[in-house]
């Protein structure tokens, strides 16, 4: 079974501009959250979806957004980028409820110059 | 609002040796806990989930136990091996909000 996938590995952009990332879960997976890593906060909530429906989002501004697809796969935007968006984003699915083991991706790299 | 803390921050040990991290979160009101490695710029490897209900899981050289009400948990590696080298999360998952809480990690480095 293939594990969690993100597209793209790795990205590079400037301020103020925008950028979208993809994450496909293990099939059969109906839950993705994204979480956001940092060297200096660690790794942070942004937002849950199942079935299409965001269930919670975490303290992250307006910038930040997301949204699941019919076939659970899900996408976040950031716009308007700033410096302190670089980070480490994870993706990561679970059965249903996030009762299960979560898995995660390999994440993609942001860097924002 | 859920915290967890992980100590030691990092830790050195020679090959070959038992070693336990500890985890500790300060609501209990959990659904699980979920122990992760997490190798340089990878993503994170599911290593143990303990169901609130669960006193421990084992799995190979693993072995975590969970207190709910004392809102701690230990990792306990048998053996260690310059291959176990990574950071190691521990997370909480409360269940009503949906989202995994993280603690900030401990280092772990087992020289050969």
């Amino acid at each position: 079974k293939a594990g969690v996938t993100q597209t793209p590995r790795y990205l590079i952009k400037t301020r103020g501009q925008q950028v979208t990332l993809s994450c496909s879960p293990i099939s059969g997976h109906r839950s993705v959250s994204w979480y956001q890593q940092t060297p200096g906060q660690g790794l942070q909530f942004l937002f849950e979806y199942f079935s299409e429906t965001q269930r919670n989002k975490g303290n992250f501004p307006g910038r930040f957004s997301g949204r699941q697809f019919s076939n659970s796969r899900s996408e976040m935007n950031v716009s308007t980028l700033e410096l302190g968006d670089s980070a480490l984003y994870l993706c990561a699915s679970s059965l249903a409820a996030g009762t299960e083991t979560q898995y995660f991706g390999p994440g993609t790299r942001l860097l924002v110059l | 609002k859920q915290e967890v803390t992980q100590i030691p921050a990092a830790l050195s040990v020679p090959e070959g040796e038992n070693l336990v991290l500890n985890c500790s979160f300060t609501d209990s009101a959990i659904y699980n806990l979920q122990w992760f490695r997490q190798d340089p710029g990878k993503g994170l490897t599911s290593l143990l989930l303990i169901q609130s209900s669960q006193r421990e899981q084992t799995s190979g050289r693993l072995n975590a136990s969970l207190d709910k009400s004392s809102g701690r948990s230990t990792l306990y590696i048998a053996a260690s091996q310059p291959g176990d080298s990574a950071t190691y999360l521990c997370a909480v998952y409360r269940g009503s909000n949906y989202k995994l809480t993280f603690g900030k990690g401990t280092l772990l480095t087992v020289n050969p």
